[in-house]
């Protein structure tokens, strides 16, 4: 496989359940992002890891927890989640964080909370 | 809080027809980067802008950064079908390493 690969890519929750969507990039790259995406909205950036250490938490309920246990490999841990939580969650990697920048993305894992 | 504004935020024209997409900010982007995101898949990078008043052609795409590195415009030539999806611009600030994105252009050719 090449590239990043997210599963899953569907998930139907209730408020109650916990949950954990994966990633894994097969790139090599230093840094990885979750992002949640929300129809008409820009992309809001959750949580950023550079050579596995969380290097940002924008403001995200605890609600999701990340996890990094090495530069392949992110998780986000889902729990007690509330349904304004809808929504496409990408991941993605870069090269590292000093770079222009430019982001690889999975193809996203499309969460509905009821 | 730093914006970057898309336009339009939607996009209906037919096969063969013209269009542009502009991203327009108040703030100064060290580099700016245009993804096209197709229904059900992540979005994928198409360039990267870097220098003031750059222009890059990518087939029938032109992409430009304004000369003040605060605007960018993304021009389409006789546009596809397989042209459809979603548009985004993001910009990177000098001081740092999180990019600012445009709510996107959703964008749909007809046959």
């Amino acid at each position: 496989e090449t590239g990043v690969t997210q599963t899953p890519r569907h998930l139907v929750m209730g408020m109650t359940n916990k949950k954990s969507l994966k990633c894994e990039q097969h790139l090599g790259h230093n840094a990885m992002y979750w992002y949640k995406q929300s129809a008409k909205k820009p992309l809001e950036l959750m949580f950023v890891y550079s050579l596995e250490e969380r290097v940002e938490n924008n403001s995200v309920p605890s609600r999701f927890s990340p996890e990094c246990p090495n530069s392949s490999h992110l998780f986000l841990h889902l729990h007690t989640l509330q349904p304004e939580d809808s929504a496409l969650y990408l991941c993605a990697s870069s090269q590292d964080l000093s770079d222009t920048g430019e982001l690889f993305f999975g193809e996203g894992s499309r969460l509905t909370v009821l | 809080t730093q914006l970057l504004e898309q336009s339009p935020q939607f996009l209906s024209i037919q096969e063969g027809e013209n269009l542009t997409v502009y991203c327009n900010s108040s703030s100064v982007f060290s580099s700016l980067q245009w993804y096209r995101q197709e229904p059900g898949e992540g979005p994928v990078l198409l360039v990267t802008v870097v220098t003031g008043g750059e222009v890059k052609k990518l087939k029938r795409l032109t992409f430009q950064f304004g000369d003040a590195r605060k605007d960018s415009s993304l021009h389409i030539t006789a546009a596809q079908p397989g042209d459809t999806g979603l548009y985004l611009c993001a910009g990177l600030l000098d001081s740092n390493y999180q990019l600012i994105w445009g709510a996107g252009t959703k964008l749909i050719i007809k046959p």
